[in-house]
């Protein structure tokens, strides 16, 4: 069974810090998604990351793959309170399921 | 296209009541996934289709819960003679085979009372 972990699981900071969320697993994935979902609703893409090593910018946030496709990293710069949400990886497995991690909730404080 | 759309958004049925929730992939996209998330908690597969075949399915989905995808469009998921334990967010995401990226609709929060 492949699993990913997200770490923390819990974040509250003050509007401006720095943060960073972390997704780890044992298996390696062709492609690595991170989402980010508001109560009540679905996942938003933010985006994908195929390629180890890999490292993609929007805007305030800095999304980086592992170099052997089995982590990653979303790095928040100034966090404001529209940042607040639940953040969640999902890993693509080779057989063409998407695996979630359990969410890493950020809590952005005015 | 308007993106991924799931019908209806909440449903709340007593226990023991079949319920169905409904479908509509993105146009182009040819495969299709169904999730269940419960509070707190990141999504859990539950089933896949490619076109009209369902080539996955989890061992949480149990003998009282059913998906179709009869031509390869809109998908159905059934669940019959429901339980508190079900109550949870349904959701639906599409994506191109082959492709790396999955597009999720609003969900169906169902809750069982």
């Amino acid at each position: 069974t492949q699993l990913l972990e997200q770490s923390p699981q819990f974040l509250s900071i003050q509007e401006g810090e720095n943060l960073t969320v972390y997704c780890n697993s044992s298996s390696v994935f062709s492609s690595l998604q991170w989402y980010r979902q508001e109560p009540g609703e679905g996942p938003v893409l933010l985006v994908t990351v195929v390629t180890g090593g890999e490292v993609k910018k929007l805007k305030r946030l800095t999304f980086q793959f592992g170099d052997a496709r089995k982590d990653s990293s979303l790095h928040i710069t100034a966090a404001q309170p529209g940042d607040t949400g639940l953040y969640l990886c999902a890993g693509l497995s080779y057989g063409q399921n998407f695996v979630f991690g359990p969410g890493t909730r950020l809590s952005v404080l005015p | 296209d308007t993106g991924v759309s799931q019908d209806p958004r909440h449903k709340i049925t007593k226990r023991g009541q079949n319920v169905t929730f409904r479908c509509d992939p993105i146009s182009e996209h040819n495969r299709l996934y169904w999730y269940r998330q419960t509070l707190g908690q990141g999504p859990e597969f539950l089933t896949y289709f490619q076109n009209e075949a369902q080539l996955e399915k989890s061992r949480l989905l149990s003998d009282r819960f059913s998906a179709e995808r009869p031509k390869g469009s809109f998908s159905t998921l059934e669940i019959q003679r429901t339980e508190q334990g079900d109550s949870a967010m349904y959701l639906c995401a599409s994506s191109l085979a082959g492709g790396g990226v999955a597009f999720f609709g609003q969900g169906t929060r169902l809750t069982v009372v």
